[in-house]
């Protein structure tokens, strides 16, 4: 296992740009999350695919962010017209959705919008 | 939705002191409950885990028993060690918005400990 991977690690983005991050889940999982966290607070939820398909979405995901996970692998985060609140740490994780349910982390995203 | 409520940090505590910090959960049936622990600028990494009552969960000396009597998952150490500083977040599935994916976390409890 290669574990759950996040990149870039660090993005520093003037306020309106756009940005995008990837995940590499594990390989072999099928269900893939994005969490949001800031500083202070534990993970907050964002959105969860099974293999491609997105199968929820928080409303904390208003409609300049969006993800993808085109080919049931890897999956995007992008979000538009950044505004200084959407800096955080963008988490990602995977789990087999079997029982028990662990889910794995990777190392995060952090946004910084200026 | 399912909740959890951790102490309130951070804890201070001296090399080799023994450690608790408290984890309540609130949940529909019994979860499986976890540990994860975060250090600073990295992403979260499973401590340790219990997926039914009366299970004790233990990883680098770290302990957890699931207690459904108290509805609480306890995570304690004998003996800390200033590598041991970093975010402690109790967890478990189901979401306090409603949905039954992804993991509801506490809020974290900062550990620091002093050499």
């Amino acid at each position: 296992d290669t574990g759950v991977s996040q990149n870039p690690r660090h993005k520093i983005t003037k306020r309106g740009q756009n940005v995008t991050f990837r995940c590499d889940p594990i390989s072999e999982h099928n269900r893939l999350y994005w969490y949001r966290q800031t500083l202070g607070q534990g993970p907050e939820f964002l959105t969860y695919f099974q293999n491609e398909a997105q199968l929820e979405k928080s409303r904390l995901l208003s409609d300049r962010f969006s993800a993808e996970r085109p080919k049931g692998s890897f999956s995007t985060l992008e979000i538009q017209r950044t505004e200084q609140g959407d800096s955080a740490m963008y988490l990602c994780a995977s789990s087999s959705g079997l029982s028990g349910n662990t889910i794995y982390f990777g190392e995060g995203s952090w946004l910084t919008v200026v | 939705g399912n909740s959890v409520t951790q102490m309130e940090g951070p804890v201070t505590l001296s090399e080799e002191a023994f450690l608790t910090i408290n984890c309540t959960y609130t949940a529909t049936g019994y979860p499986s409950l976890f540990w994860y622990v975060q250090y600073p600028g990295e992403g979260l990494q499973l401590l340790l885990k219990a997926t039914k009552a009366d299970d004790k969960g233990s990883n680098k000396g770290f302990e957890a028993t699931y207690r459904k009597e108290t509805t609480s998952f306890h995570l304690e150490k004998g003996s800390v060690q200033v590598s041991d500083s970093a975010v402690y977040f109790c967890a478990l599935p189901g979401r306090s918005g409603g949905g039954a994916d992804g993991l509801t976390f506490g809020k974290g409890t900062h550990l620091i400990i002093q050499p």
